[in-house]
């Protein structure tokens, strides 16, 4: 079937520095994509989302980029810090999946003091 | 915080045996998802409650099954319990039951069959 999948496993990265993370996503149906953050004993927790009539979209040191032509998502943080090391999942919704959400396997970011 | 509550913490059991896992979702969320996540399959949807109803079905096996109830609170059980069952289970809640409703997840159930 079909699903999210993330480039890279593992980033790691200096304090201060920026940090880019990405995603691929085959279900050309999907319109709404999800970054959560999920760190080690905890749940999912919401980052920043996108709907697919947008192209980009900018948080608080976060930014998600949308390209739909090549069907690829990526979280960018800016000057990212220790509390920024965790596990990173893409997850996209649309077409017939209603309410389900189908995540990527994750990007575990680790950053370095 | 993500004001969506779940119990218990953890629970081990043994083989064969059943479990119900609850969860009460955000105030005034209506929308309930169970999600699976096991460290060969990762995260997996489950199923979808929206007021009362079920509304969406995942690779949910046949030995569970989820309620929500009138209190919209929901109840995941999982019967006949295997070795394979062994994962954290997640609630997640939402306002409405549609595509572009942000979900907002509990802590989990950490579940160990012995």
């Amino acid at each position: 079937g079909e699903s999210v999948g993330l480039h890279l496993p593992t980033l790691s990265v200096q304090e201060g520095d920026n940090s880019i993370i990405n995603c691929a996503y085959s279900n050309s149906a999907s319109d709404y994509f999800i970054w959560y953050k999920q760190e080690s004993g905890k749940g999912p927790q919401f980052i920043i989302d996108i709907r697919s009539n947008m192209d980009k979209r900018q948080g608080q040191r976060v930014t998600v980029l949308l390209n739909k032509t090549v069907k690829h998502l990526s979280l960018q943080i800016a000057a990212t810090q220790p509390g920024d090391s965790a596990v990173y999942f893409c997850a996209e919704t649309g077409g017939t999946s209603y309410g389900k959400l189908t995540f990527g396997q994750g990007t575990i970011l680790t950053v370095h003091p | 915080d993500s004001g969506v509550t779940q119990t218990p913490k953890h629970l081990i059991t043994a083989t064969g045996q059943r479990v119900t896992l609850r969860c009460s979702p955000r105030s005034g969320d209506l929308s309930v998802y169970w999600y699976q996540q096991s460290l060969d399959q990762g995260l997996q949807f489950l199923i979808q409650y929206y007021n009362g109803e079920e509304r969406a079905k995942g690779n949910i096996l046949e030995r569970f099954s989820a309620q929500q109830f009138p209190d919209l609170h929901s109840e995941l059980n999982l019967s006949s319990l295997e070795l394979g069952d062994s994962a954290l289970y997640f609630c997640a809640s939402s306002g409405g039951p549609g595509l572009m409703n942000t979900q907002y997840f509990g802590p989990g159930t950490r579940l160990t069959v012995l």
